[in-house]
């Protein structure tokens, strides 16, 4: 199984920051990553699919970046509702393998 | 519009076999491309995938769960379903459905269920 490893598992950021979340993956998998939000009590949206592309209708502050074994999601100029967890999925081999999660607060 | 919606018994018992339907709109399973799996999440931990079904009933089931898993559809009535044998407490979850598509690029559950609580209690 390929592993994704997430960092950090918290943040704690201003409104109007940027942020930045990492995902390692334990070989490569070839852009095939996937960032979701999850917001408290509510589904996994899908934010940024091949690392890089913006799904229909998510703000253009989220954007992603990386290649191989190592991807990250920025999220320009904080905004209150991007309180939420946030996810990585590798989608490159099954079984699918989603990363620890990343807990981001408004400081 | 698409829309996918979960549905199971709630509490079961440790060793009893859970049943989940999803049951979606505004695509349809027999179209090229189209998948639905499932992935569950315990109270505030992460997300695990569990299994696939694909259009062309292609399916893919995560080994660590030591063939417990059975995924299945009836794309007449635009449902999926999973099964899941010899439940236990570490069992509790919410159990998602979730909708992947793949037009020569692949979309990684672009749309999520609600998400139905799943506890295993004797």
């Amino acid at each position: 199984d390929i592993r994704m490893t997430q960092s950090p598992a918290s943040l704690s950021a201003s409104l109007g920051e940027t942020v930045n979340i990492e995902c390692l993956a334990s070989e490569d998998i070839y852009s095939d990553l996937a960032w979701y939000q999850q917001k408290p009590g509510k589904s996994p949206q899908l934010l940024i699919y091949n690392a890089n592309s913006l799904q229909n209708g998510v703000p253009s502050r989220f954007s992603g970046s990386g290649s191989g074994t190592q991807y990250s999601l920025k999220i320009n100029s904080l905004q209150s509702e991007d309180v939420a967890t946030y996810f990585c999925q590798q989608y490159n081999n099954y079984p699918l393998t989603f990363g620890s999660g990343t807990k981001l607060e408004i400081k | 519009q698409v829309t996918l919606k979960e549905s199971g018994p709630g509490i079961l018992q440790p060793s009893q076999t859970l049943s989940l339907t999803c049951s979606f709109s505004g695509f349809s399973l027999s179209t090229y491309g189209m998948c639905v799996g499932w992935i569950r999440q315990s109270s505030g931990k992460g997300l695990e995938w569990l299994a696939n079904i694909w259009w062309n009933d292609d399916k893919y089931y995560n080994p660590s769960l030591k063939n417990r898993l059975t995924i299945s559809k009836d794309t007449s009535n635009n449902q999926a379903f999973l099964k899941i044998t010899n439940m236990d407490t570490a069992d509790t979850a919410t159990y998602y459905c979730a909708r992947s598509t793949y037009d020569g690029t692949y979309y990684p559950g672009d749309w999520w269920g609600q998400g139905v609580m799943v506890t295993v209690s004797s």
